[in-house]
């Protein structure tokens, strides 16, 4: 069964340091893509980056990079020089199938929750 | 920009009452979710729908039901509240494109007292 798991509830980290938060995912499907959501405490779901299981080398958007190996089954979110608007909860999501058998539909993970300390 | 919109922040409703979720998308898109957020649970997905009056079971689909009759518009029905359907529910809307995400509403904290 198609799965993502988020091992860490919560994380703290340092202002201006980096932060990884993990995230494994399980799937049969050779064409697969990966999302990285941001939810503040307003609620809403806020995009980061994305992931495609062909592309060849990691996403970056800004201070937002993945480290994606495929081998491991692992895409973790990397977010470089924290801010203090970046405590939020995020969430790791994977959408199967390509083409005609694309429903869009998305599988989340549980959430990590971040605190940047100043 | 796209915007998806849902017709309430906040709701209070009692045990057996019948609601109703609105969520509407002006980007002209194919796909429409609707999931609810539970703490330490994710997203999970409830239906979903691709095309004007076509509706998908998710994975918790039990004390829902849906409609969509405009390709703008996917309503959410709790046929008869209780308490356990206490919770944040999600809209989202996406293209057909495999690499493009889905964009969400604000969402509708729903309590069933």
């Amino acid at each position: 069964a198609q799965k993502i798991t988020q091992t860490q509830p919560g994380m703290f980290v340092q202002e201006k340091e980096a932060v990884t938060l993990d995230c494994t995912y399980d799937t049969s499907d050779p064409s697969y893509g990966l999302f990285w959501y941001k939810q503040p405490s307003s609620g809403e779901m806020i995009f980061l980056i994305y992931q495609g299981s062909y592309d060849q080398q990691n996403a970056t958007e800004g201070r937002y990079s993945l480290n994606f190996q495929k081998a491991r089954k692992s895409a973790n979110l990397v977010i470089s020089a924290s801010q203090l608007g970046d405590s939020a909860m995020y969430f790791c999501a994977m959408r199967e199938g390509y083409g005609s058998s694309n429903t869009g539909k998305l599988i989340f993970g549980q959430g990590t929750t971040l605190q940047v300390k100043p | 920009d796209v915007k998806v919109t849902q017709s309430s922040r906040y709701l209070v409703k009692r045990t057996g009452e019948k609601v109703f979720l609105e969520c509407v998308q002006d980007m002209d898109h194919e796909n429409m979710f609707w999931y609810r957020q539970d703490p330490g649970l994710g997203l999970r997905l409830i239906y979903f729908s691709y095309d004007v009056k076509m509706k998908e079971k998710g994975d918790i689909p039990e004390g829902y039901s849906v409609s969509r009759e405009k390709k703008e518009r996917f309503s959410l029905i709790l046929e008869s509240a209780s308490t356990n359907q206490t919770s944040m529910y999600l809209c989202a809307s996406s293209p057909p494109d495999f690499s493009d995400t889905q964009y969400f509403g604000p969402g509708t904290r729903l309590t069933v007292l």
